[in-house]
């Protein structure tokens, strides 16, 4: 089966301006997750959707970040205005039953100048 | 809230040598447990989860990890490495689901350890 698509894999932005990432998950699965990586980090949760509903957002800087999963397939985040210090890998995965194990994509790096 | 610690950021060691990289997790309720590894310019890939059952849990590549409830520990062990298992370790946790027919929680990872396989 396809693994999870993840669209830009790359992209460098100045501080103030908007992007937006796109993910697919793998056909069938249910719930969807984006999670932040910072260098040296582990990744963090943003927000968790079953469906096309959002499970678990505690995470997400809502004042600046948004997310959404039309007709419960692809999602979309988006970051508006960027700043210097969301410059990170943002990892898309899907999971499709409850035994946990989840499916990450190949990620987006972003560069915030 | 959950937490994990990887207490080590880079564990180097050489080649056909044993390891055991290091988890310790905080929860308050009951957990799944994983491992996942990054090679080198690749994605997050599952090595091995723990969700019930014996407490021992191995990969198809040799590693092994036990789930130590009293320690609240999962460390990942290996007894001989190979340079091709040079990658970050990351250990993982989430809650077990409280309701039927929802999806798997979001995990909560460690910081990740970087294993350095030495000639």
């Amino acid at each position: 089966e396809a693994g999870v698509a993840q669209s830009p894999r790359y992209k460098i932005i100045e501080k103030r301006q908007s992007v937006a990432f796109w993910c697919n998950p793998i056909s069938g699965h249910a719930t969807l997750y984006w999670y932040q990586q910072i260098l040296g980090q582990g990744p963090k949760l943003l927000i968790q959707f079953q469906n096309n509903g959002v499970v678990d957002d505690s995470q997400l800087p809502k004042d600046r970040f948004s997310a959404e999963r039309l007709k419960g397939v692809d999602s979309t985040l988006k970051i508006q205005p960027a700043k210097l210090e969301d410059s990170a890998v943002y990892l898309c995965a899907s999971s499709r039953d409850r035994t946990g194990e989840q499916y990450f994509g190949p990620g987006t790096r972003l560069t915030v100048t | 809230a959950q937490s994990v610690t990887q207490l080590d950021s880079q564990v180097p060691v050489f080649e056909e040598a044993p390891v055991e990289l290091r988890c310790n997790y905080s929860s308050s309720v009951s957990v799944y447990l994983f491992w996942y590894v990054q090679y080198p310019n690749q994605g997050l890939q599952l090595l091995l989860k723990y969700l019930s059952g014996s407490t021992l849990v191995e990969s198809i590549n040799g590693f092994e990890a036990e789930f130590n409830k009293s320690q609240t520990s999962f460390h990942l062990r290996k007894p001989s490495v190979h340079i091709s298992d040079t990658a970050e370790y990351f250990c993982a946790v989430s809650s077990t689901p409280a309701y039927s027919g929802g999806g798997a929680d979001g995990l909560t990872f460690g910081k990740g350890t970087h294993l350095i396989i030495q000639p």
